[in-house]
């Protein structure tokens, strides 16, 4: 049983480049939430989306930053134009339901995105 | 806004140790908390979590945390520490009662001496 898997495991984007994360949940999980680790920080949320919606995006970047789930395929989080501010680990997470606390996240081994 | 502290960015133990991994937090409603651990380049690993009823809540590989509302704490401990316990661990609440905007604290990295 897969967990959630995250790709690419490394990225190295040069600044004003573009970076691509991608995320497939659990089978079987329909709501994904990515989180950003800073260097020496704890995991801070992001965005919540269930297919084809976002939910919840209180805390993304104004700017630069997107997420989608599409009906089809992996959950996306874009970085446009990256600064080395945004050299982090991204983690995605899932579950089955949401505001349930009997389905607690299923993290991903995380996206560590440098900046060079 | 909230915020959870976790007092000691490093803690080092010797094999066989108990094991004290402290967790403050701050919240104006009943909180619901959580620890996980993070192993090198892994993602994270619920370990337990409190929501409501008892305030000794055992979770998995001998871990177990106790919610004290009068010190708001949420302490972390092993009776015996085990070379395989090496990893970070990070405590966690949650926003207004929802399950996925967790708060987390900056994490305690954990050694465990042979």
């Amino acid at each position: 049983n897969a967990g959630v898997m995250q790709n690419p495991r490394h990225l190295v984007r040069r600044r004003g480049q573009e970076a691509r994360l991608r995320c497939s949940p659990m089978k079987g999980h329909s709501h994904v939430y990515w989180y950003r680790q800073l260097p020496e920080e704890g995991l801070k949320f992001m965005v919540y989306l269930q297919k084809e919606n976002i939910i919840d995006e209180s805390g993304m970047p104004k700017e630069r930053f997107s997420a989608e789930f599409p009906k089809e395929g992996p959950s996306i989080l874009r970085i446009q134009q990256v600064v080395r501010g945004d050299s982090a680990a991204y983690f995605c997470a899932s579950s089955p339901g949401t505001g349930e606390l009997n389905s607690p996240l299923h993290f991903g081994n995380g996206t560590r995105l440098t900046v060079t | 806004a909230q915020s959870v502290t976790q007092l000691g960015s490093h803690v080092s133990v010797s094999e066989g140790a108990l094991v004290l991994l402290r967790c403050n937090y701050s919240s104006s409603v009943p909180p619901y908390l959580f620890w996980y651990v993070q192993y090198p380049n892994q993602g994270l690993q619920l370990l337990l979590k409190y929501t409501t009823g008892a305030t000794l809540v055992k979770g998995i590989n001998g871990f177990e945390a106790e919610f004290k509302k009068s010190e708001t704490s949420f302490h972390l401990t092993k009776p015996s520490a085990h070379m395989s316990d090496a990893a970070e661990y990070f405590c966690a609440q949650t926003s207004g009662g929802s399950n996925y905007k967790l708060t987390f604290g900056k994490g305690t990295l954990l050694t465990v001496n042979p």
